[in-house]
């Protein structure tokens, strides 16, 4: 059984541009959630998506979007990148996003804003 | 939100049990308590959760004190493999804090052989 893929796996950009970063989730899991990961600030929740819907959302500014497909794979964007931006971008999926079900997580998107 | 309390490290020798606690008095009735653990460039991986009572996988256990405030996941023979950042959070099912997770700082794990 495949796993949650993320691509692309690493990217350079440098700051004022956008970026959008892909997620394949588990087949048949409908619950994704995204997250980014600093050494400073830790692993942060940044949104998650349940059947093509934003269910919630962390404290990032506007220029963090994200979307849901119908096939439940999902992309993240990032305009007019910053410096602080670079850090390492996970996403997750889950069968539904009730406590009971289990993550599994991607091996990430490393972003580095030059 | 939620928020957990972690040691930020412990240390182990190869084949010694090993406990890791973790503090989450902010939890809700319906709350079950994850852990997950993350090797180095790699995402994190799930290790175990449980609700109310202690809960056994191949892995590893987990014991949830009765309060539900704080719990411990036991790794009962540590390997070299088990070294990673652990994890600990409770997850909402539901209301407004639908899907959100709130990450501790973790345990980085350090096993001696």
């Amino acid at each position: 059984k495949a796993g949650v893929t993320q691509t692309p796996r690493y990217l350079i950009k440098t700051r004022g541009q956008q970026v959008t970063l892909s997620c394949s989730p588990i087949s048949g899991h409908r619950s994704v959630s995204w997250y980014q990961q600093t050494p400073g600030q830790g692993l942060q929740f940044l949104f998650e998506y349940f059947s093509e819907t934003q269910r919630n959302k962390g404290n990032f500014p506007g220029r963090f979007s994200g979307r849901q497909f119908s096939n439940s794979r999902s992309e993240m964007n990032v305009s007019t990148l910053e410096l602080g931006d670079s850090a390492l971008y996970l996403c997750a999926s889950s069968l539904a996003s009730s406590g009971a079900n289990v993550l599994t997580f991607g091996a990430g998107s490393r972003l580095t804003v030059l | 939100d939620a928020k957990t309390t972690q040691p930020n490290s412990m240390e182990s020798n190869e084949e010694e049990p090993v406990h890791l606690p973790c503090n989450h008095s902010t939890i809700s009735g319906t709350d079950y308590i994850h852990w997950y653990r993350q090797l180095p460039s790699q995402g994190p991986e799930y290790v175990i959760h449980g609700l109310t009572s202690n809960v056994n996988n191949r892995m590893a256990s987990l014991a949830i004190a009765e309060d539900r405030k704080s719990s411990t996941l036991i790794l009962h023979r540590a390997t070299l493999r088990d070294a990673a950042v652990y994890y600990c959070f409770p997850r909402r099912a539901g209301g407004t804090s639908y899907g959100k997770l709130t990450f501790g700082q973790g345990t980085i794990l350090t096993v001696h052989p």
